[in-house]
This record gives C-alpha cells, structure tokens and sequence, in this order.
C-alpha cells in the first residue's frame, strides 16, 4: 500500500460530460503529481502541485484543469469529455517538489467514456 | 518526442536467470533515473533510482546501470522470480529543467516462467 488514495476506482460517462478524479496524498506529502495513461501507452505527465500552488504542467488540455486544495487532497476535473479521454488516470505523491524525491503512486482511476 | 524509450514492449525470462531491462533517452538534460515496478490493477511502485554522478546503484536482486554516453539505463534483476512478473517502467527528470516532472517510457512487460 502506497499511502496514495484515489477515489473512485472506476467511472463510467458519456462523451460531452464533467468528472472529477480525487486523490489524497500519502501522510506528509507535499507535491501531487497526476498522470494520464492510455492503452499501450506510457504515462504521460499532466501536472503537479507543490503545497496548493501549481509547480509544472505537462501535455494537460485545456479541457482538463487541478487543484489541491489546503488539506493536500487533489482533484483532477475532466470537461466536455471524449472518447479519446478514456484511460487510467494515476495521482502520485512525493515528500516535497525535488527533482530526486521518488513517487508513490495511487491505484488510479479508470475512467470509461461511452 | 518520446524522450525515454523503452524499445522491448515484453520480455520473458526463465526463473532463477537473470533479467535485463532496458531504456534510452534522449534528453541529455535528465539527471536522475528511476524504476517502476506496475502489476495489473494496482499503480506503479517505486523500485530502485541512480543519479547521472553514478553508474551502478544496487539493491539486493536489483541493480540499475547508467551509460550516460550512450544515454541508456538498464535494470537487472538477479535471480529473476516468478513475483517479478509485471510492467517496467523507466523514467527521468531533469533538475535543471525547473520543472521536477519525471518522463516516462511506455513499458517493458516481463514474465518469468516457473
């Protein structure tokens, strides 16, 4: 068990409709990190927080947009959803923002677009 | 770009063998190297990490080796076990970018045979 909580598991929607991906760091964590992984491909960098402020952004569309919130709790909201934003939708957390400081990853949610 | 390329989507290896993991960058920015062990519905755990100032980082059955001329990492895992079956990913970051997002390959898949 990482100590990374993501909720909820799975999530099925239609195309055109808004979700919201929650994750709770692990105990002490400062910086959340989400990542996007679609069939057959690696994980592919959203974004990351560091202590409620925005750190890096990666190849996130505008359609997609994240907080952390004061408690360190993180929420990932998917918009005007597609097909194509169906994939697995991991949260990592790590101690602080360094570029050495490992991940611990969450078991993600997979998220289905009909 | 794929800027770290893992090139064997699979690999299978004979129990008590050795395994050998590889991955490229292209990124002559990246500075620090990590390994991801991911089983089927569970994110991915953090496994081993080597700095560029180093070439060999060892950890019981698992060593990771850095060629930074040739900008290729590889895992090993000596001997390999049936538990060891799962998808390996490599990643990198780069302190200097200012970001600290750490860059992904896509995955190795390996099984070991009892």
């Amino acid at each position: 068990d990482s100590g990374v909580t993501q909720t909820p598991k799975h999530l099925i929607t239609a195309t055109g409709q808004r979700v919201t991906l929650r994750c709770s760091p692990r105990s002490g964590d400062l910086s959340v990190y989400w990542y996007q992984q679609s069939l057959d491909q690696g994980l592919q960098f959203l974004i990351q927080y560091y202590n409620g402020e925005e750190r890096a952004k990666g190849n996130i569309l505008e359609r997609f947009s994240a907080q952390q919130f004061p408690d360190l709790h993180s929420e990932l909201n998917l918009s005007s959803l597609e097909l194509g934003d169906s994939a697995l939708y991991f949260c990592a957390s790590s101690l602080d923002s360094s570029y050495n400081s490992p991940l611990h990853f969450g078991n993600g949610t997979r998220l289905t677009v009909t | 770009d794929q800027q770290v390329k893992q090139n064997s989507p699979s690999l299978s290896v004979q129990e008590g063998r050795i395994s050998i993991l590889n991955c490229d960058y292209t990124n002559s920015m990246f500075d620090y190297f990590l390994w991801y062990k991911k089983y089927p519905a569970e994110g991915p755990t953090f496994l081993i990490s080597i700095s560029s100032i180093k070439d060999k980082n060892e950890d019981g059955r698992f060593t990771v080796f850095l060629n930074k001329s040739a900008k290729h990492l590889s895992l090993h895992i000596v001997p390999s076990q049936p538990g060891d079956s799962a998808v390996y990913f490599c990643a990198a970051s780069a302190a200097s970018s200012g970001t600290y997002k750490y860059i992904f390959g896509t995955g190795t898949r390996l099984k070991v045979l009892a």
